[in-house]
């Protein structure tokens, strides 16, 4: 069985620190999603990662796949308060690599 | 404008009174998804649908059915829903499944209280 870890599960910081959260997962994948979660609302696409040492930026954001390492990051530079919600990293597996499983989640806070 | 629309969004029923959950997208989508999102837990995708009349099983499917009749549209049903099946339910839809699977658009979701 898929297990995908993220840690932490919940992060509080100041606006201007930087943090990375990181998603390990337990199998074979080279397909690696991040998504963002604001209280009540839906999901929204943040990062699509499809090979190894694929890195993607937007804005305060970046996001690495290294799948040696079954290990994904998604580091937040000079963090501002319109960053806290919470972030789930997704891996793609089976004979199509159409099934995700995500990770539980971080909640990020960021105080001013 | 874009989008993934889910109906109803919320619903209050009674164990064993079926009901359908409608999903349907406009952008031409060929893979749809279901999830459900419990505190906790995380995400977990229920069924999914690579194209018209291909449907596969997530890691939660059981007391739920898909269909995928048209491209468009991917209703999840709930034959004889119990109060586990309590949750918030997310459809979602990408241009493809599998190896080139892009961005997935998920719709607004649907809180679903079974007593």
């Amino acid at each position: 069985e898929l297990k995908v870890e993220q840690n932490p599960l919940f992060l509080s910081m100041q606006e201007g620190k930087n943090y990375t959260i990181y998603c390990n997962y337990s199998t074979t994948s080279d397909r690696l999603y991040w998504y963002r979660q604001d209280p009540g609302k839906s999901l929204e696409s943040l990062f699509v990662l499809l090979s190894n040492g694929a890195v993607k930026q937007e804005g305060r954001l970046m996001a690495s796949l290294d799948t040696k390492a079954r290990l994904s990051t998604l580091h937040i530079t000079a963090a501002v308060h319109d960053l806290s919600a919470t972030y789930f990293c997704a891996v793609g597996v089976g004979g199509t690599a159409s099934k995700l499983t995500f990770g539980t989640g971080t909640r990020l806070q960021v105080t001013l | 404008e874009a989008q993934v629309t889910q109906n109803p969004r919320y619903l209050i029923t009674v164990t064993g009174k079926k009901l359908t959950v409608t999903c349907s997208q406009n952008m031409n989508h060929e893979y749809m998804s279901w999830y459900r999102q419990d505190p906790g837990l995380g995400l977990r995708q229920i069924y999914y649908s690579m194209n018209v009349e291909v449907t596969d099983k997530g890691d939660v499917p059981e007391g739920y059915k898909v269909s995928r009749k048209e491209k468009r549209n991917f209703p999840l049903i709930l034959e004889s829903p119990s109060p586990n099946q309590t949750s918030l339910y997310f459809c979602a839809s990408s241009l493809y499944g599998g190896a080139n699977q892009e961005t997935q658009y998920f719709g607004p979701g649907t809180r679903l209280l079974v007593l």
